[in-house]
């Protein structure tokens, strides 16, 4: 199946734990993207990756880290998860010309 | 740091009458990207506009980039009850391949 996967779908945690969202894309885009989605503020990128091998911070990177080992996957992961990343989370690639990028189906995660 | 400016947030209007969105802001973007997202779905790309002052329609959407591409609008023709979803406006800079995006319009379509 062409696009991206996202994985969980939900999720709830308690705060202090550890998670890892897992993304994967079979359209061999060299850019990938980590997005935030909260009511009222958009979209915030959070980390992004031109390509494999280099990641760079977007607006909102406090508290995430992500990783790009192959094309592939870029997984973010939350160190010790706080109420305020409570959120839908969407990863994105994008691989056209003028930058149109292709989203998951998102994760929602919920932050006790 | 480039901003976009979305407006109305929410717009709720019947079926058949007319609506324009629109988005602003106070830097220039390479181009301009539109997008549509349903509840419990990622956004979808609509249309991308490059060209100061371009119009591109898509059967009942129109959008316009502004001459000095700064600012964008979309105009739906007699609006359908499939049309409900969030709009997003998303801008691209000269630099790297990152989008900033606008806070989104929220739209209803009542039958």
């Amino acid at each position: 199946i062409a696009g991206i996967t996202q994985a969980p779908t939900s999720q709830i945690l308690a705060a202090g734990r550890r998670m890892t969202l897992r993304c994967t894309q079979d359209m061999r885009h060299n850019a990938m993207y980590w997005y935030r989605q909260d009511l009222g503020l958009g979209l915030r990128l959070i980390h992004y990756s031109n390509t494999a091998g280099t990641t760079g911070k977007g607006e909102v990177p406090d508290g995430y880290s992500v990783s790009r080992a192959n094309t592939d996957d870029f997984p973010l992961t939350l160190a010790s998860a706080v109420p305020s990343q409570t959120s839908v989370y969407f990863c994105a690639s994008s691989d056209g010309w003028y930058n149109e990028q292709f989203f998951g189906p998102g994760t929602r995660l919920t932050v006790l | 740091t480039q901003l976009l400016e979305q407006s109305p947030q929410f717009l709720s209007i019947q079926e058949g009458e007319n609506l324009t969105v629109y988005c602003n802001s106070s830097s220039v973007f390479s181009s301009l990207q539109w997008y549509r997202q349903e509840p419990g779905e990622g956004p979808v790309l609509l249309v991308t506009v490059v060209t100061g002052g371009e119009v591109k329609k898509l059967k009942r959407l129109t959008f316009q980039f502004g001459d000095a591409r700064k600012d964008s609008s979309l105009h739906i023709t007699a609006a359908q009850p499939g049309d409900t979803g969030l709009y997003l406006c998303a801008g691209a800079g000269d630099a790297g391949n990152m989008l900033t995006f606008g806070g989104g319009t929220r739209l209803m379509v009542k039958p």
